[in-house]
């Protein structure tokens, strides 16, 4: 089945500790993203990755970092610089590449991570 | 700027009518929508394109009208089902070239029986 696997679903880590989260997709997608979640605040655009090897910062990309160094993984860092990095982690995929008609996203389950 | 979503919750008896607004401050080319129920990831509904087509499939239907930039989500006859958040999407004609969309904070719709 295709899709995409996002891994651990919680993930507990102590304050000033870097966290890596994986995000990977077997849909032969071009384009993926990661969204932080809190609550009342919808999706918010971390960072998106139109083509491997190239990324471009969202609207809240302060303390966290990415690579995208094949088409199926795009793994998000948090690093001690994020100041509140508690939430719920999204990532997403989507054909991207210019196709704009069905350029749906589809997203995986999610990782919560907090920081004790 | 993300969207701006409207009403915020709502609660409705199953069997009545919803309709959530998607309001934005840019042109935009396309809307989406999207579900998500409680801690689980949001499924996509429909993608509404430039031009201000109306889309549907079953009792979930939805507007889009570029010129008030504005897409309002219908549904009808509402299932126990239907409960979740909803968000719209909006890619603005500013960001074409850039396969992103910038999202609504949400409408929570819960369904009683």
């Amino acid at each position: 089945d295709g899709g995409i696997t996002q891994s651990p679903k919680y993930l507990f880590r102590k304050e000033g500790q870097n966290v890596t989260l994986s995000c990977e997709q077997n849909l032969n997608h071009d384009a993926m993203y990661w969204y932080r979640q809190d609550p009342g605040q919808g999706l918010r655009l971390i960072y998106y990755s139109q083509i491997v090897n190239d990324f471009q910062k969202g609207d809240i990309a302060e303390g966290y970092s990415v690579s995208r160094e094949k088409k199926e993984s795009f793994p998000l860092t948090v690093t001690s610089a994020q100041k509140n990095p508690t939430a719920f982690y999204l990532c997403a995929s989507s054909i991207g590449a210019g196709v704009k008609v069905n350029n749906e996203q589809f997203f995986g389950p999610g990782t919560r991570l907090t920081v004790l | 700027q993300q969207p701006v979503q409207s009403p915020q919750a709502v609660i409705l008896r199953e069997g009545e009518d919803a309709v959530i607004n998607c309001s934005s401050s840019k042109a935009l080319y396309s809307v989406h929508w999207y579900r998500q129920k409680h801690g689980e990831a949001p499924v996509f509904l429909m993608i509404l394109l430039k031009g201000g087509e109306q889309k549907g499939h079953d009792k979930i239907s939805a507007s889009f009208n570029e010129k008030k930039q504005q897409s309002s989500l219908y549904l009808t006859a509402s299932q126990l089902s239907y409960s979740g958040t909803y968000f719209c999407g909006t890619d603005s004609i500013s960001n074409f070239g850039n396969e992103k969309l910038t999202f609504g904070t949400g409408t929570r719709l819960t369904i009683i029986p």
